[in-house]
């Protein structure tokens, strides 16, 4: 069965760290994609980033970066020297090609970042 | 920004009543999906549809049926509404031009209902 874990309920950091929100995902499936999205306190769900089975490439855009490791069933997001506006709720979730288009979330990790 | 509108935005019934909530897209993606939202569960699938008459289950399907009869509008309906159907319905939709590529979700803003 397919599965996607956020282990971190709760973040709180100050202005300018760096901080880290853990994704593990459960696949029976060698095709599946990746995906994070952020919901700010406005409601509206954000895409961030896809990423397929074959590429474990890590990404960087921006302040944001992503780190795909299949040895660990993880794919964590890191955001650098945070800010006031990254406070929002972030989604990790999980498509098995086979599936189509449907995704399994993860509970979600609330990050509150404070002047 | 995809062009998805959801409607009504906010809703307030009563347990036993009909509700239809409609999702209506001007982007012609073939896909669309009803997902709910609650604390602690991040959003889980409740039908999707394929195409037009196409229609499929997800994980929390018991109690909602759907519709689609035009390729740009996906209706959910909770035929008697109950207490536990109180969350947040987003409606997504994307356009997977490749088979077995799963393609981006847009999600619309979102429908709040209670049901008291």
């Amino acid at each position: 069965a397919q599965k996607v874990t956020q282990a971190q309920t709760e973040i709180s950091v100050v202005e300018k760290e760096d901080v880290t929100l853990d994704c593990v995902y459960e696949t029976r499936d060698t095709t599946y994609y990746l995906f994070w999205y952020k919901q700010p306190p406005s409601g509206e769900l954000v895409f961030l980033i896809r990423r397929n089975s074959f590429d474990e490439q890590n990404e960087i855009s921006g302040r944001y970066s992503w780190n795909f490791q299949k040895s660990t069933s993880s794919f964590n997001f890191t955001i650098t020297a945070s800010q006031v506006v990254d406070s929002a709720v972030y989604f990790c979730a999980l498509s098995e090609a086979r599936q189509g288009g449907k995704l399994i979330f993860g509970q979600g990790t609330e990050l509150s970042v404070k002047p | 920004d995809a062009g998805i509108t959801q409607s009504p935005r906010h809703k307030v019934t009563e347990t036993g009543t009909p509700v239809t909530l409609r999702c209506h897209q001007t982007e012609n993606h073939r896909y669309m999906y009803w997902y709910r939202q609650d604390p602690g569960h991040g959003l889980r699938l409740i039908h999707y549809s394929y195409g037009v008459k196409d229609t499929d289950k997800g994980e929390v399907s018991d109690g909602y049926s759907v519709s689609r009869s035009k390729t740009e509008d996906f209706l959910l309906t909770l035929e008697s509404a109950t207490s536990s159907q109180t969350s947040v319905y987003f409606c997504a939709i994307s356009d997977s031009t490749l088979a077995g590529v799963t393609g981006e979700l847009f999600f619309g803003e979102g429908s709040r209902l209670t049901v008291l």
